[in-house]
């Protein structure tokens, strides 16, 4: 599976989008990306994924480039509650394919 | 998405023993995976938990240390054997589910004394 890139951690307003980005430089063209987030050592969250189309759900959309070599997570109105760590994993789509998780960006979103 | 429970939620255990943890999920499901995560680190994969035969381990995991069983599809547990405190960490099992998303149990935290 592709390698990720995402900064460790970012900072954003209470009630602001938070943008968190992601560098997927060797995704290939069966991988889709994945967004879960960790709140606090609960255990991960999914909150979305796609293959190339921007994807939108209850939680949060994800822009995917026209290259799909990077990708955006966006949480449009942030809370408190989202302070936590967000993963971006990149995985062929496919249910036998495991989860390989890498270090994540730390958001933090503040009053 | 499946409803995935774990016991224990939290033990501590002294070095040289071996503690068994499940995972129980409310729905018949594919495949089922144990994940470790060490204080502040990112969760790594530890084996994949094959239903009818042994486990698939990752690279640096082996059976002798972290047995694995999945007597069925909605059941399965991890060993941590002769523990040592650098076995202190969380554990989580998680399921893959109808689509192609996994879910995560609230995990085990294991300290080992």
């Amino acid at each position: 599976d592709a390698k990720t890139t995402q900064p460790p951690s970012m900072d954003c307003a209470e009630g602001r989008a938070a943008n968190l980005p992601c560098n997927h430089s060797t995704i290939s063209g069966n991988e889709y990306v994945y967004w879960y987030r960790q709140i606090h050592s609960q255990g991960p969250q999914y909150i979305i994924h796609g293959l190339k189309n921007n994807e939108t759900n209850e939680m949060a959309s994800l822009i995917i480039t026209e290259d799909r070599k990077s990708s955006t997570l966006i949480l449009p109105h942030a809370t408190l509650r989202d302070t936590a760590v967000y993963y971006c994993i990149v995985r062929v789509g496919n249910n036998f394919n495991k989860f390989y998780f890498g270090s994540g960006t730390k958001l933090n979103v503040k009053p | 998405s499946a409803v995935i429970s774990q016991k224990p939620s939290r033990d501590i255990c002294q070095r040289g023993t071996s503690l068994t943890i499940q995972c129980q999920v409310d729905s018949q499901v594919t495949m089922m995976f144990w994940y470790r995560q060490q204080p502040g680190q990112s969760l790594t994969l530890i084996a994949t938990a094959n239903q009818g035969s042994e486990a698939t381990y990752e690279s640096g995991f082996v059976i002798d240390k972290f047995p694995i069983s999945r007597p069925n599809l909605t059941f399965s547990t991890l060993t941590v054997s002769n523990m040592s405190p650098e076995d202190s960490s969380i554990y989580l099992c998680s399921v893959g589910g109808g689509g192609l998303e996994q879910y995560f149990g609230p995990g085990t935290r294991l300290t080992v004394t």
